[in-house]
Parts: structure tokens; sequence; C-alpha cells
């Protein structure tokens, strides 16, 4: 399973764009990536996934240049309520098989301040 | 309404005294994992299922045993606990596809304290 690296922290300003980046160099050709978003003493929360390029949805966006050894999230226009910690996760659930595996990083504390 | 629950929610013990951690969905999911959650180490998978008599070890398994003799169900045991597994815990639940990653829903966690 591919090992990600993150920033530990990040600092940003309301109204900001904020991009965290995760580095997984030894993602696997069939390995999606997922990220997710952690209040503190709650569950992780699903934010986007995507394979390669770009993917959007109503709240980020996630950008995967063409070798897919890092991706991008990116979060418009930030607000004190996106504080929280972002994790990257990459791996693949299949049916069939083993290597069920998920292996989340330490993730990065977003710090988002007025 | 879609949901993971975990009970207990907080729970101080003693060690070597047996306890169990239930988890339960609705969502009719394959797929369901333990995670436990300490600070600066992130989230370390304990166990995961894949369907229902189908269990696997993730990163950090010692300590830990599981079950999953009916699919909603993912229980977590711990036989003897120790200090050291104190921490709080996550059960998560998903649906793989046949392709790529499917979403994983987690519960609310579970702080457990082992004195």
């Amino acid at each position: 399973l591919a090992k990600t690296t993150q920033p530990i922290s990040m600092d940003s300003y309301e109204g900001q764009e904020v991009n965290i980046t995760c580095s997984h160099n030894n993602i696997a050709t069939n390995d999606y990536i997922t990220w997710y978003q952690q209040f503190p003493s709650q569950g992780p929360r699903f934010i986007i996934q995507g394979y390669k390029t770009k993917v959007t949805n109503e709240v980020a966006s996630l950008f995967i240049p063409a070798d897919r050894k890092s991706s991008t999230l990116s979060l418009p226009r930030v607000s004190l309520s996106d504080t929280a910690v972002y994790y990257c996760l990459v791996g693949d659930l299949i049916l069939t098989g083993g290597g069920n595996k998920l292996t989340f990083g330490t993730g990065t504390q977003l710090k988002v301040e007025l | 309404e879609a949901q993971v629950t975990q009970n207990p929610r907080y729970l101080i013990t003693v060690t070597g005294k047996k306890l169990t951690v239930t988890c339960s969905q609705n969502m009719n999911h394959e797929y369901m994992s333990w995670y436990r959650q300490d600070p600066g180490l992130g989230l370390r998978q304990i166990y995961y299922s894949m369907n229902v008599e189908v269990t696997d070890k993730g990163d950090v398994p010692e300590g830990y045993k599981v079950s999953r003799k009916e699919k909603r169900n993912f229980p977590l045991i711990l036989e003897s606990p120790s200090p050291n597994q104190t921490s709080l815990y996550f059960c998560a639940s998903s649906k793989p596809r046949d392709r790529g990653f499917s979403e994983q829903y987690f519960g609310p966690g579970t702080r457990l304290t082992v004195l």
C-alpha cells in the first residue's frame, strides 16, 4: 500500500484558497486517492476522491498530475469552520482477494484565522 | 438515516478486564474496519473485514480480536486490556466497488481509558 506524506500543519486566513499536497511516490496502478476531513473528537468525513487529472465537487477540488505521485487538495475561500485535520489516503478496495488494508498518514492540521 | 454506531462512547476500565466495543452499520456495507487514533500518530488500522467471516489484520492488530458473524456488526474485543491501549477508537464501513475506492463512513468514536 502506498505510503503518504503530508505537511504536519498549515495556517491560513478566512477567504483564502488553501492547497494541501500529499506525496505518494509508490502509488499502484489501481489505487485511488481519497481525502478526509476530521474535526476534534469526531470520525473522519469523506471530502473527495479521484484517480487522475482534476476532480471538483461542492466543497473542494483535487488535482492529480499525470505521474500520480502526488495530489493536491484545494479548498476555495476557507472559513473558520474549515479548521480541521485533513488526511490523504491512497488505496483501493477490491471485492476479492487480499490487500485491502488501508493506511492513513498523520494528516495535516489546518488552522484558519480571521 | 445511514450511519455507523459505536457503543460505548466512553469507557474507563482496569488492566486485564475483558471488554467489547460494538460497531454496527445500517448501509449493507461489505467492508468494515477498526482504527485507533493517538496524538501525533494519526489513524492506524487495527483489523478489517471484507465480509461475513472474513477478517484480516491491519497495521496494529496486537492485543485485539474481532469477529464478523453478521454483515452489519463488527465488534472489537480486548481480551486483556493494557494501559497502552488507551486511545480513541473508530469503526468505519464501506462498500467496495469493482473499480476504485468507495468512501468510508466513520462512527462517532469510543474513547477508552485503561488504568
